[in-house]
């Protein structure tokens, strides 16, 4: 069975450009979850999306936006890309209900912001 | 104060050793989570645990809700265990998301 897919793997843009990224679920996953993982930072929680809707969304910028397509995979926008905004951006996915059901990462996108 | 607290952040062993980490979290739960990081950057879920202890393998899992304390045990410990272990609850319901703790980097020495 294929894990949870992401891509670019790595991403370079400017200051002020917009960055695409784009995270595929674990067959049968309806739940997609975006993080960011800054350089000292930690991970934090970006996004949840279920079943096509967005459930939850943690403190950032509406800037940070996303959508999920009806085959669940998942696609993050950022939007006048900072240069704090460099960082390594992890999808996962979860069959349900996010708190009865483990998460499963994806290897991430390396974003650098020049 | 950070929602979750790692201890210690940085733990070298012996191949061999009893290996404890330890989270406390200040927030209600419906479950925690222990992970793992390599330097690649991939994450692995280890355990998700909302009361007791799981066991996989060389890896043990507690957790006690009423003093809101985790703890992530590695016995025999190997090379091949160094890894950043991270804590993170899960909270709020139908607005769930995981807070996380800045992790433990854990250097297991042959």
């Amino acid at each position: 069975e294929a894990g949870v897919t992401q891509s670019p793997t790595h991403l370079i843009k400017t200051r002020g450009q917009q960055a695409t990224l784009r995270c595929s679920p674990i067959s049968g996953h309806t739940s997609v979850y975006w993080y960011q993982q800054a350089l000292g930072l930690g991970l934090q929680f970006l996004l949840w999306y279920d079943e096509g809707e967005e459930r939850n969304r943690g403190n950032f910028p509406p800037r940070f936006s996303g959508r999920q397509f009806p085959n669940y995979s998942s696609e993050l926008n950022v939007n006048a890309l900072e240069l704090e905004d460099s960082a390594l951006y992890l999808c996962a996915s979860s069959l349900g209900l996010a708190y009865k059901e483990t998460q499963y990462f994806g290897p991430g996108t390396r974003l650098l912001v020049l | 104060k950070n929602e979750v607290e790692q201890s210690p952040q940085n733990l070298t062993a012996q191949e061999g050793e009893f290996i404890t980490i330890n989270c406390s979290y200040s927030v209600g739960i419906s479950a925690l989570h222990w992970l793992q990081q390599h330097p690649g950057g991939g994450i692995v879920s280890l355990f998700m645990l909302s009361s007791g202890k799981k066991k996989h393998g060389r890896l043990i899992a507690t957790i006690n809700i009423q003093e809101k304390h985790s703890s992530l045990h590695i016995t025999a410990s190997h090379p091949r265990d160094s890894a950043v272990y991270i804590c993170a609850v899960g909270s709020g319901g139908s607005n769930y998301k995981l807070t996380f703790g800045k992790g433990t980097l854990l250097t297991v020495n042959p």
